[in-house]
């Protein structure tokens, strides 16, 4: 079934950690975008992406930094997990061309202690 | 660039009452508008959308009304139940390849 995969959906960890947030997409989609959103609250876009080997920053800094190597994935790398980083990221895709029709992921909840 | 404004930001309603939400938009060239309902700890997922060339879309109790000279719309739905408490968010964006822009999200409440 075409869909939105992110793993993990939770995570826990220690202050000064590299993380990777995994998301996929099976949707056949071009762009991909990166949202931060604390439970309930606005979607900030802090990255997103045209297709393959291109990458741009969202309207929100963040000090993440993420890769399009494949159409299909669109991982997010935290260097140094820090408590402010604690949220929920949620990853969408659509496509290209015509109307901007957004998917979502389920979501990975990240508590950095 | 776009700036969408969304109001109320919690709205409390009775059961079998109606609810509306209302956006607005700055950007004139903005002419997709969908709407998005996030139940909680579930991702946001689209409901109703609506194009610059239509004025109003309905889908059973949902409805969408666009008022692209004042630059608002506005999602309604009537004989509101509990499973439709969630946060709906708003959005806009040009066609061909822009940006989706939200709404800061609203929170609705429906009381048995």
């Amino acid at each position: 079934e075409a869909d939105i995969y992110q793993t993990p959906r939770y995570l826990v960890i220690g202050t000064g950690k590299k993380i990777t947030l995994e998301c996929s997409q099976t949707m056949g989609h071009d762009k991909m975008y990166w949202y931060q959103q604390d439970p309930g609250m606005e979607l900030h876009l802090i990255h997103y992406s045209y297709g393959v080997n291109s990458t741009e920053k969202g309207d929100l800094s963040s000090e993440s930094t993420v890769s399009r190597i494949r159409t299909e994935h669109f991982p997010l790398t935290l260097e140094s997990a820090r408590p402010s980083h604690t949220s929920q990221y949620l990853c969408a895709s659509s496509e290209y061309t015509g109307w901007e029709t957004q998917y979502f992921g389920p979501g990975t909840r990240l508590l950095v202690l | 660039g776009e700036n969408v404004e969304q109001h109320p930001s919690t709205l409390s309603v009775q059961e079998g009452d109606s609810a509306v939400i209302k956006c607005t938009y700055s950007d004139s060239a903005s002419n997709y508008f969908p709407w998005y309902k996030q139940e909680l700890g579930k991702r946001p997922q689209l409901i109703i959308d609506i194009r610059s060339n239509v004025g109003e879309k309905k889908d059973q109790r949902i409805a969408v009304t666009l008022n692209k000279t004042a630059k608002h719309f506005s999602l309604h739905i009537t004989e509101t139940q509990p499973e439709d408490s969630a946060v709906y968010f708003c959005a806009a964006s040009e066609n061909a390849g822009n940006m989706l822009t939200f709404g800061g999200g609203t929170r609705l409440m429906v009381k048995p």
